[in-house]
Order: C-alpha cells, then sequence, then structure tokens
C-alpha cells in the first residue's frame, strides 16, 4: 500500500464551480499534513497546511481526519488560475527525519 | 529572499553516462532534499541532509547514485551510470530548521533529465 492516495483525476470543471480533493495515507504516526500546488513544468510550492481542527485560506479549505487518516481540499468558486496538480503530502516518521511523502497528486483543469 | 537554484535545467545524456546535479539552497537552511519525479507521479525523496549530515538515504539506489553536501551548504546529486529509467525531474528542496514536524520546504526549479 502506498504511503500517500490521491484520486489522480483529471478533474475538469467549469469556472466558478465547487470541487473536493481526497487524499488517505498509511502511516498513522504522521504529524504533519499539505496541500502542494504544482503547475505544470514548474517546481511544488505549499497552498496550506493542514491542520486537525480544519482551516481556511480564502476559498480553499483543508480538513483532516486522523481517524480515518484522510485529508481532503475544498476550491470554492473556482478560477481558471487554479488549474494545476494538487499533491497531498503527509510527513514521515521520526525515523526517517519527518520526510515528505508526495501523493501521485490530482490534477485540475478550470474552463471558462 | 533568494530562492533554491538549481544547474543545468536540462540535460540530455545517453545510457550509461554520467550525469551530476548542482543545487544551492536558501541561504541558512540546515536541511536539503533531493527528490525524484517521474511524469505522473509525486516526488519522491531520493536523500536528506541535515547540515552536511544524512539524515536518510533510504530510497537512494547506492550502486548508481550519489550525493554529497560538503561544507553543509551546495549538494550534488550524481548518476553513474544513467539509465533509461531515471529519466525525470530531480529537484532540490530546503526547510529553515533542523528536520521536524511541520517544516515548509522550498523547492528549486528542477533539473529535467532525459537519458537515451
Amino acid at each position: 500500500r502506498k504511503e500517500v492516495e490521491q484520486d489522480p483525476g483529471p478533474f475538469n470543471v467549469p469556472e466558478g464551480a465547487t470541487v473536493a480533493f481526497n487524499c488517505t495515507y498509511s502511516n498513522s504516526a504522521s504529524q504533519s499534513f499539505f496541500w502542494y500546488r504544482q503547475d505544470c513544468r514548474k517546481e511544488p510550492k505549499l497552498l496550506m497546511s493542514v491542520y486537525s481542527s480544519g482551516n481556511e485560506d480564502g476559498r480553499f479549505t483543508a480538513q483532516l481526519n486522523r481517524a480515518s487518516q484522510y485529508i481532503s481540499l475544498l476550491i470554492r468558486d473556482s478560477k481558471l488560475s487554479d488549474s494545476a496538480t494538487y499533491l497531498c503530502v503527509v510527513n514521515g516518521a521520526e525515523g526517517s527525519g519527518y520526510a515528505l511523502n508526495f501523493g501521485k497528486g490530482t490534477s485540475l483543469l478550470v474552463t471558462p | 529572499e533568494a530562492g533554491v537554484a538549481q544547474s543545468p535545467r536540462y540535460k540530455i545524456i545517453e545510457k550509461r553516462q554520467s550525469v551530476a546535479f548542482w543545487c544551492n539552497p536558501i541561504s541558512g537552511h540546515a536541511t536539503l532534499y533531493w527528490y525524484q519525479q517521474i511524469l505522473g507521479q509525486g516526488p519522491k525523496l531520493l536523500i536528506q541532509f541535515q547540515n552536511n549530515g544524512v539524515v536518510d538515504d533510504s530510497q537512494l539506489p547506492k550502486d548508481r547514485f550519489s550525493a554529497e553536501r560538503l561544507k553543509g551548504v551546495d549538494s550534488t546529486l550524481k548518476i553513474q551510470p544513467a539509465k533509461l529509467e531515471d529519466s525525470a525531474v530531480y529537484l532540490c528542496a530546503s526547510s529553515p530548521t533542523l528536520a521536524g514536524v511541520g517544516n515548509e520546504q522550498f523547492f528549486g526549479p528542477g533539473t529535467r533529465l532525459t537519458v537515451l
């Protein structure tokens, strides 16, 4: 079983739509969770950290369910500029130096 | 603040040749990472340095890959000899503090390697 699993998509949505991405992780000892965004042929960049209580940053909302080992990202009022690949990221165990484990990414295309 | 620098940006080599990549992390960042990203996959950690010591190299194919971070600043990643399956983008990242919970990693633009 992979450490971090995501639906690869692609998700094709019209501008203004709400879209949700899901992610599951296998290591119950993981302590840090993130969503990174990666534009085509660019490097990944941190979108937001994910906290146990859930957190929101503008149109983006992240949720964490530790019991189910499940992370989600909700994007409201999608913009054309949101088109990218969204990577679910979970930190590893202490023995690995807390290295980050990346999912394969979910591809989003927002259309006019 | 300058970001993570990598060179070269692109490299094309034939199989069995050698290649080296260079990374200069953000100034003052203690932790440096090398990732391999194959097309359609997420980045996979190859090696993690904390200052000039190796923290994790469990996924580094040591028969052909090597990396060093002399003086705890710049780092080089070498592949010798290259195989077709090494075609990927090699990303370098750094984080400001010692490895731990919640550190954001800042990525460089990557080196796109094509092995023919």
